[in-house]
């Protein structure tokens, strides 16, 4: 399996432009997570799904974040209008759940600079 | 609520020496402990867990991790670090059927020729 994949790798924009993050999730998990890295907040928990039904999402910050998972393999996290401070990695992670005690599985990130 | 504290940024050690990175959590209920491992530009990779039963954990890499329930803390061991070693080190707590993994802040640990 290819793992989690995200894109794009890197995203440059204007503020109050229209940001889209996409994710694939490794084939068969049923969970997809989407996180946020930066040096101020650490690692933050957005937003996760279960078989494609947004569980909590009380981790996005504001309405300007909406998350979207229309089908098993494929999620978006979009920012409208995006802002200076949302300039962050974003991390998209999926697992087979089992109990909690299952390990995430990591994109690579997309690195969000918000001029 | 669950949370997890690595009380240093940072922490440099000499290859062949051994090394540990320090991680404390809080829970209401038994925990799950994780530690996962960033090389630049990359994602989270997962090392070790500690879900029951023996309290030395061991995962990938040579790393091995320690629960210890009455300090409340699992840290992370390794008994000769590596160059290679030198990465963002990151602890995570869940408790059962709560899908809300914390993480720590992260460590960077630094292995010097």
């Amino acid at each position: 399996d290819a793992g989690v994949i995200q894109s794009p790798r890197h995203e440059v924009t204007e503020m109050g432009q229209e940001v889209t993050l996409r994710c694939k999730p490794i084939s068969g998990h049923d969970y997809l997570f989407w996180y946020r890295q930066t040096m101020m907040r650490g690692l933050e928990l957005l937003i996760y799904f279960n078989n494609n039904v947004p569980i909590d999402d009380s981790g996005m910050p504001e309405d300007r974040f909406s998350a979207k998972m229309p089908n098993a393999s494929f999620s978006t996290l979009k920012i409208q209008p995006s802002e200076p401070r949302d300039s962050a990695v974003y991390f998209c992670a999926s697992s087979l759940r089992t109990g909690g005690f299952e390990k995430l599985f990591f994109g690579s990130g997309t690195q969000l600079s918000v001029l | 609520a669950q949370s997890v504290a690595q009380p240093e940024d940072q922490v440099n050690v000499a290859e062949g020496n051994p090394l540990t990175v320090k991680c404390t959590y809080s829970v209401s209920g038994n925990p799950y402990l994780f530690w996962y491992v960033q090389y630049p530009n990359r994602g989270l990779q997962f090392l070790l867990k500690y879900i029951t039963g023996d309290n030395l954990v061991k995962g990938s890499y040579g790393f091995e991790a320690e629960f210890n329930k009455s300090q409340t803390s699992f840290h992370l061991k390794k008994p000769s670090a590596l160059v290679s070693d030198s990465a963002l080190y990151f602890c995570a707590v869940r408790i059962y059927n709560n899908n809300d993994m914390r993480f720590g802040a992260g460590t960077r640990l630094t292995v010097k020729p």
